[in-house]
């Protein structure tokens, strides 16, 4: 069954602590990304990557850091510097070339107590 | 700076009455002009993407059409399944991220 699979679906976080969001696809997809959802906006970009190994800074990258060591994986580490990351976390994915549309996961709600 | 404007921020329907949503866009350029369908609490669907002015695509009761300064959503005789938040996102060239609106968020009553 191809698709993007995001983990946990709910994280609930003290404040301070570092949390790490989990995005796997098996599609195939050189590129992945990283969206954050408030209600009221539009989705806004945290970071996002071409190639395994190499990443680079959305519009809101403050407070979060990521990592792509395998081309099916891509995670978000929320810190304890973000101040506002109680959200929707999204992560997408796309081919590489003239089809671009992106496919999103099914998120992850994160919220800070 | 890529702007996407989408209008309005909600509507409420009666099932069977067609409605229009708008996505008006600032870009430098366009790579394509791309609509998402996204239910609560779940990740948005992919719809359509548009890549130049005068096109237009069509999926069940969807019809998106696209000019060099705006988007339309146009639903055909709606249905309560339709109602989820519908999203617009817009691809400058050479850009890898895409600029998303608010949304609006349709309400389809039986």
């Amino acid at each position: 069954d191809g698709g993007i699979t995001q983990s946990p679906k709910y994280l609930f976080r003290k404040e301070g602590q570092n949390v790490t969001l989990s995005c796997e696809q098996n599609l195939n997809h050189d590129a992945m990304y990283w969206y954050r959802q408030d209600p009221g906006q539009g989705l806004r970009l945290i970071y996002y990557s071409q190639i395994v190994n190499d990443f680079q800074k959305g519009d809101i990258a403050e407070g979060y850091s990521v990592s792509r060591e395998k081309k099916e994986s891509f995670p978000l580490t929320v810190t304890s510097a973000q101040k506002n990351p109680t959200a929707f976390y999204l992560c997408a994915t796309t081919r590489t070339g003239d089809n671009n549309e992106q496919f999103f996961g099914p998120g992850t709600r994160l919220t800070v107590l | 700076e890529d702007q996407v404007t989408q209008s309005p921020e909600a509507l409420r329907l009666q099932e069977g009455e067609s409605s229009s949503l708008n996505c008006s866009y600032t870009v430098s350029g366009l790579r394509g002009l791309f609509w998402y369908r996204q239910d609560p609490g779940k990740g948005p669907e992919f719809l359509f993407t548009l890549y130049s002015a005068g096109e237009e695509k069509e999926k069940e009761r969807l019809k998106a059409t696209l000019t060099k300064k705006e988007s339309f959503l146009h639903i055909t005789a709606p249905k309560p399944e339709d109602s989820a938040t519908y999203l617009c996102a817009v691809q400058a060239p050479n850009d890898y991220k895409l600029s998303f609106g608010a949304g609006t968020t349709v309400t389809v009553r039986a």
